[in-house]
C-alpha cells in the first residue's frame, strides 16, 4: 500500500499479557515514530527510529515498553505485562529526511486491556 | 513521555463559513510547524506545513498563518464543509528535535 500500515487494527487482551503491535512504514521512509493517544487526548511521543542510529526512547513510559525496527523497515512495539492504563490507540508514523519532513500516520492499533 | 490535552476545545461553524483554528506554541526556537486533521477512528492526516522563515502559506482551501512575535499559529479553512469535521492538531519542532503536538481542537460543521 501507499500509506503507513498498522496491525492489528484492534487488540483486546487480559491484564498481565504481553502484546505486539506492528507498523509497516511508507517504502523509502527512513524515520519511524510511535505515539500513544488516549481517548480524547493529544499525541504522546514514545520512540523514534532514524536509519541505523540509536533510537530515541525518551518517551517510553516504563521498562515494560520496548520497540524494534528490523532491516530499517518494519517496526514492532511490545508491551509486556499489560496494565489497564495501557489502553489507548497506538499510532505509528514515518517520514523522509529524519525529523525535518512531515510525518505520515497509520490509522493506529486500538488496544484494550481488560 | 510528553502528553498534551485533556479536554478538547470545540469550534462549531455553519457549512460555507470560514473557520479559524488557533494554536499557541511555547518554544521560541521552533522553526517548523504542521497542521494535522484527525477523523474519528483514523490516524492524523497531514494538511499543511510552514517553516519559520515564512508567515503565510496557502493550500487548497486552507491557509496557515504564523506569528512568531506572539508564538501563534492559525489554520484557516475556507468555505467549511461537513467533511471538514474532525480534530485538528498543530505541531511544532525545533531543529531536529521531535515534533511536539498541541492540544487539538474539535471542529464541528453543521449543514
Amino acid at each position: 500500500g501507499a500509506g503507513v500500515s498498522q496491525s492489528p487494527s484492534n487488540k483486546v487482551t487480559e491484564k498481565g499479557k504481553d502484546v505486539e503491535l506492528r507498523c509497516d512504514p511508507i517504502s523509502g521512509h527512513t524515520a519511524l515514530y510511535w505515539y500513544r493517544q488516549s481517548l480524547g487526548q493529544g499525541l504522546e511521543f514514545l520512540i523514534y527510529f532514524q536509519g541505523n542510529s540509536a533510537p530515541d526512547k525518551s518517551g517510553l513510559p516504563s521498562d515494560r515498553f520496548s520497540a524494534e525496527r528490523t532491516g530499517g523497515s518494519v517496526s514492532t512495539l511490545t508491551i509486556q505485562r499489560t496494565q489497564q492504563e495501557d489502553s489507548a490507540v497506538y499510532l505509528c508514523a514515518s517520514s523522509t529526511e529524519g525529523r525535518s519532513g512531515p510525518q505520515h500516520f497509520g490509522d493506529g492499533t486500538r488496544l484494550s486491556i481488560l | 513521555g510528553e502528553s498534551v490535552g485533556l479536554h478538547l476545545p470545540t469550534l462549531s461553524v455553519q457549512e460555507g463559513d470560514n473557520s479559524i483554528i488557533n494554536c499557541a506554541y511555547s518554544n521560541s526556537a521552533s522553526d517548523y510547524f504542521i497542521w494535522y486533521k484527525q477523523e474519528s477512528g483514523k490516524g492524523p492526516q497531514f494538511i499543511i506545513d510552514i517553516r519559520s522563515n515564512m508567515d503565510k502559506r496557502q493550500g487548497q482551501r486552507v491557509t496557515v498563518l504564523l506569528n512568531k512575535t506572539v508564538k501563534h499559529l492559525s489554520l484557516q479553512i475556507a468555505a467549511t464543509q461537513p467533511g471538514d469535521s474532525a480534530v485538528y492538531f498543530c505541531a511544532e519542532r525545533s531543529g531536529f528535535q521531535k515534533l511536539v503536538f498541541g492540544t487539538g481542537t474539535r471542529l464541528l460543521v453543521s449543514p
